[in-house]
């Protein structure tokens, strides 16, 4: 059974501060999606990797994904209050007919003025 | 570009009742998904269909059903409902992978689900 753990789960961290969100899975996968959800709406795609060595850049977040390691990263640069929300990552099966997404344990970004 | 809209958007149900949710994908979109998010079990996979036809079937017992139909509206019904059913279920529709390449989830804004 694929499983999908992101660490840490809560981050709360002060504006102007970079961190990085850590997506680690268990099966081969050359697929990762990022999803961004703020409170009370749905989830938000930010990011599709895939293949190894995959980087993606949107404003203040960088996600980066190597398949050897099943590691995925969010990178934060110069957190800004609009980013507070929670994060997820997904990973699929590169199989066709398989459409189903293995999301993670989501992490909670609270950005402190 | 329309969005995938889900109704309702909120509901209230006691349990042993029924509830039928309801899911109209983005425009051309063949493939439907459906997922339950709540707290402690966080976000989990139902099934997915594609072309009237459930390609993908999560983990959950036989109370929860899904059908879609031939315009690719999707909608789930949960039997003998149980306090443990309350959730967000959301609904996603995604491009025929041999076309997009990837399987990009459009989420809709949510059916949140409440048993008394």
């Amino acid at each position: 059974e694929l499983k999908v753990e992101q660490n840490p789960l809560f981050l709360s961290m002060q504006e102007g501060k970079n961190y990085t969100i850590y997506c680690n899975y268990s099966t081969t996968s050359d697929r990762l999606y990022w999803y961004r959800q703020d409170p009370g709406k749905s989830l938000e795609s930010l990011f599709v990797l895939l293949s190894n060595g995959a980087v993606k850049q949107e404003g203040r977040l960088m996600a980066s994904l190597d398949t050897k390691a099943r590691l995925s990263t969010l990178h934060i640069t110069a957190a800004v209050h609009d980013l507070s929300a929670t994060y997820f990552c997904a990973v699929d099966m590169a199989n066709f007919g398989n459409e189903k997404l293995t999301f993670g344990t989501g992490t909670r970004l609270t950005i402190i003025p | 570009k329309a969005g995938v809209t889900q109704t309702p958007r909120y509901l209230i149900k006691t349990r042993g009742q029924q509830v039928t949710l309801s899911c109209s994908p983005i425009s051309g979109h063949r493939s439907v998904s459906w997922y339950q998010q709540t707290p402690g079990q966080g976000l989990q996979f139902l099934f997915e269909y594609f072309s009237e036809t459930q390609r993908n079937k999560g983990n959950f017992p036989g109370r929860f059903s899904g059908r879609q139909f031939s315009n690719s509206r999707s909608e789930m019904n949960v039997s003998t409902l149980e306090l443990g059913d309350s959730a967000l279920y959301l609904c996603a529709s995604s491009d025929d992978r041999a076309t997009a390449g990837a399987n990009v989830l459009t989420f809709g804004a949510g059916s949140r689900l409440t048993v008394l």
